[in-house]
């Protein structure tokens, strides 16, 4: 079974620039999560879907985060305009809703860097 | 607001030793608390979770202790490995009728020596 996927796996970027990443949950799965790691803050959780409806975006840092989810096999976080400080790996999470709140299943990673 | 305190941030054992993680939440409506692993280069993945309604959970060599009057909850690595090697995060969230976020603790760094 395919597990979660994202791309790209690394991206580096200049100080303005606009970043896209991308998730492709498990299939079947109805609840998706963004979350934001690094060394000083850890593990952040950006913003939730379920059933692709945004549920609670309240982690999202500033307007120049959004993030969208089409349909149930996608979604997209977008940064713009992107700084420095946005530098830390970016994961996509994915669970089946009734399969125990704690069953998030990761995927590998975005790792993004800003110059 | 930082709801899950983990320690220590990092240790090292050797080989065949016991691992001890520590976590403490503050939010008492809390009543699900996972525990992930996270190898160099990979997102975290589900180790094993534990409710209140039990003080202890065992999967293998991994053990989970609970203490609900005390608000604290440890994750027991038994005849530890070297492909134990990774960060451990304790996490808690509500599991009925609440959010669906898991709140993360910092995470700790193990080392296991061969």
């Amino acid at each position: 079974d395919a597990g979660v996927i994202q791309s790209p796996r690394h991206e580096v970027t200049e100080m303005g620039q606009e970043v896209t990443l991308r998730c492709k949950p498990i299939s079947g799965h109805n609840s998706l999560f963004w979350y934001r790691q690094t060394m000083m803050r850890g593990l952040e959780l950006l913003i939730y879907f379920n059933n692709n409806v945004p549920i609670d975006d309240s982690g999202m840092p500033e307007d120049r985060f959004s993030a969208k989810m089409p349909n149930a096999s996608f979604s997209t976080l977008k940064i713009q305009p992107s700084e420095p400080r946005d530098s830390a790996v970016y994961f996509c999470a994915s669970r089946l809703s009734g399969a125990g709140v704690g069953t998030q299943y990761f995927g590998p990673g975005t790792r993004l860097t800003v110059l | 607001q930082q709801q899950v305190k983990q320690s220590p941030q990092s240790l090292i054992v050797q080989k065949g030793g016991i691992s001890i993680i520590n976590c403490a939440y503050e939010n008492t409506a809390f009543d699900y608390f996972p525990w992930y692993q996270q190898f160099p280069g990979k997102g975290p993945a589900l180790l094993i979770a534990i409710r209140p309604d039990v003080s202890e959970k065992k999967e293998g060599r991994f053990t989970i202790s609970f203490n609900k009057s005390a608000k604290q909850f440890s994750l027991h690595i038994m005849d530890s490995q070297p492909g134990d090697s990774a960060t451990y995060f304790c996490a808690a969230s509500k599991a009925q009728g609440g959010s669906e976020k898991l709140v993360f603790g910092k995470g700790m760094k193990l080392t296991v020596n061969p």
